[in-house]
């Protein structure tokens, strides 16, 4: 299985700060065959179902701010949260969408000051 | 618009098992892969496995095989995750998740059910 290494785990920034949010694979998530990279990244606020907010490691999915930026490649990626605000206190996960069995990171818990 | 629509909560003894449903609306759900997810209270996302309604195929975790069997009734476009022998470590909310088309990503979530096992 492909493990999902996360940090930090939980991280406090004021409104209007940038956030950044790491995520390391086991294994390279670039495919050979076409060079996209199969990583997602979900959110999760308090009381809710998770959602899905990037996956191939950038692309938004529809309806997703431009704030919210993935990027990175083979075994390390990036979520960055430019301006934070006040509505993005959540649980954050990468998940690798490149074989089964899926796994995700631990989490980030982002909390605004 | 796509949701999925999951059963309520349940409490269970240890030994029992409990059956958990996700309805399924907006889209042909023949076409889509159920993904189901486990995540215990104030922890991280597990994913369980799959099933495909349109064949009725199935993919399981190692770690859930034996745990979790998976079903699915297209007349009615509901996917089913028993949960078997339970203990209190199966105790948390599990979460149905519709695949995207393409890609194995979660594009659409039901709510969560909550499962307490306890004697």
């Amino acid at each position: 299985d492909i493990v999902m290494t996360q940090s930090p785990s939980s991280l406090a920034v004021s409104a209007g700060e940038t956030v950044t949010i790491n995520c390391k694979s086991s294994q390279s998530l670039l495919s050979s065959g076409n060079q996209k990279n199969y990583l997602a990244w979900y959110q999760q606020k308090p009381g809710q179902s998770p959602k899905l907010l990037i996956y191939l490691a950038s692309t938004r999915e529809s309806g997703v701010p431009d704030r919210f930026i993935g990027s990175g490649s083979g075994t390390d990626f990036t979520l960055t949260i430019s301006s934070v605000q006040a509505e993005d206190l959540a649980d954050y996960y990468c998940q690798q969408h490149y074989s089964y069995p899926l796994t995700f990171g631990s989490g980030t818990k982002l909390e605004i000051k | 618009q796509v949701q999925l629509q999951q059963s309520g909560a349940e409490l269970a003894k240890p030994g029992t098992s409990v059956k958990l449903s996700c309805k399924a609306s907006g889209y042909t759900f023949t076409s889509y892969y159920i993904y189901w997810v486990k995540q215990r209270p104030g922890q991280g996302l597990e994913w369980i496995g799959y099933i495909y309604p349109g064949n009725g195929g199935t993919y399981y975790s190692e770690k859930f095989k034996g745990k979790a069997t998976f079903t699915a009734d297209t007349s009615s476009s509901t996917a089913y995750m028993l949960l078997g022998s339970l203990t209190p470590e199966d105790s948390a909310y599990y979460f149905c998740a519709r695949r995207r088309y393409k890609g194995y990503v979660m594009d659409a979530w039901g709510q969560g059910a909550s499962v307490t096992v306890s004697s």
